[in-house]
């Protein structure tokens, strides 16, 4: 089946630190850019990270730069997002998602960072 | 970093009945390669999101054919051509230019 699965959040502290785990299946994982992005109950989506297939590149939101790196580990076919210095507004329900196949135009590939499959999501409560 | 803004915020709507939804841009979403990195987003109740409509105007393997999208550069629409109970949900546009990809506040859709 092809999927995602989140695992690793929890209870933490403020100051506090988690790893998040996203776990692929049924694709061929180091094809794809893999994102991360959250929602706080209640509230929105947000985008809060992403890297490429080959981890080249990552980028992340504002609001968890220099707080946050995420990595991948394409043998293990998995995603990961440390996370450090963790805040209260940090509290949110943290999705993994694939990005859909780039485009490819006279032999250039432009990424479509367009997400296609989602998992059901790993919920991080930053409380005291 | 770019702004997304969506309207309506809330959209009641008679099963049949088409809909529509507005995005704008702070922005132009138009890259060189002569698309416009606009993605939509459908939330149903209690499930994780799921690509409708990416690029703009291409429709994601699986969604329904009566979503469409249309638009470009800051202006973008998302049109149901007839609204079945299956829609509701909260629709989200996105955009994907460039970093920080950023959401609009979501259009919850409500049958009524």
């Amino acid at each position: 089946e092809v999927q995602l699965v989140e695992s690793g959040g929890g209870l933490v502290q403020p100051g506090g630190s988690l790893r998040l785990s996203c776990a692929a299946s049924g694709f061929k994982f180091d094809d794809y850019g893999i994102h991360w992005v959250r929602q706080a109950p209640g509230k929105g989506l947000e985008w809060v990270s992403g890297i490429t297939w080959n981890s080249r590149s990552g980028a992340y939101a504002d609001s968890v730069k220099g707080r946050f790196t995420v990595s991948r580990d394409n043998a293990k076919r998995s995603l990961f997002l440390q996370m450090n210095s963790l805040r209260t507004e940090d509290t949110a329900l943290y999705y993994c998602a694939r990005t859909v196949p780039p485009l490819i135009f006279s032999a250039t590939y432009y990424a479509v960072d367009a997400f296609d499959l989602w998992g059901q999501g790993t919920m991080v409560l930053v409380s005291s | 970093d770019i702004v997304m803004t969506q309207s309506p915020l809330s959209l009641p709507v008679t099963p049949g009945e088409p809909a529509s939804i507005s995005c704008r841009s702070s922005q132009s979403l138009l890259h060189s390669n002569a698309y416009n990195y606009l993605n939509w987003y459908l939330q149903k109740p209690g499930q994780s999101p799921q690509l409708l409509i990416y690029l703009g105007i291409i429709r994601a393997s699986g969604a329904p054919d009566r979503f469409s999208g249309s638009g470009s550069g800051t202006e973008f629409t998302l049109k149901i051509s007839r609204v079945e109970a299956e829609d509701v949900g909260v629709y989200y546009c996105m955009q994907a230019l460039q970093t920080p990809y950023t959401f609009g506040q979501g259009t919850r859709l409500e049958i009524k």
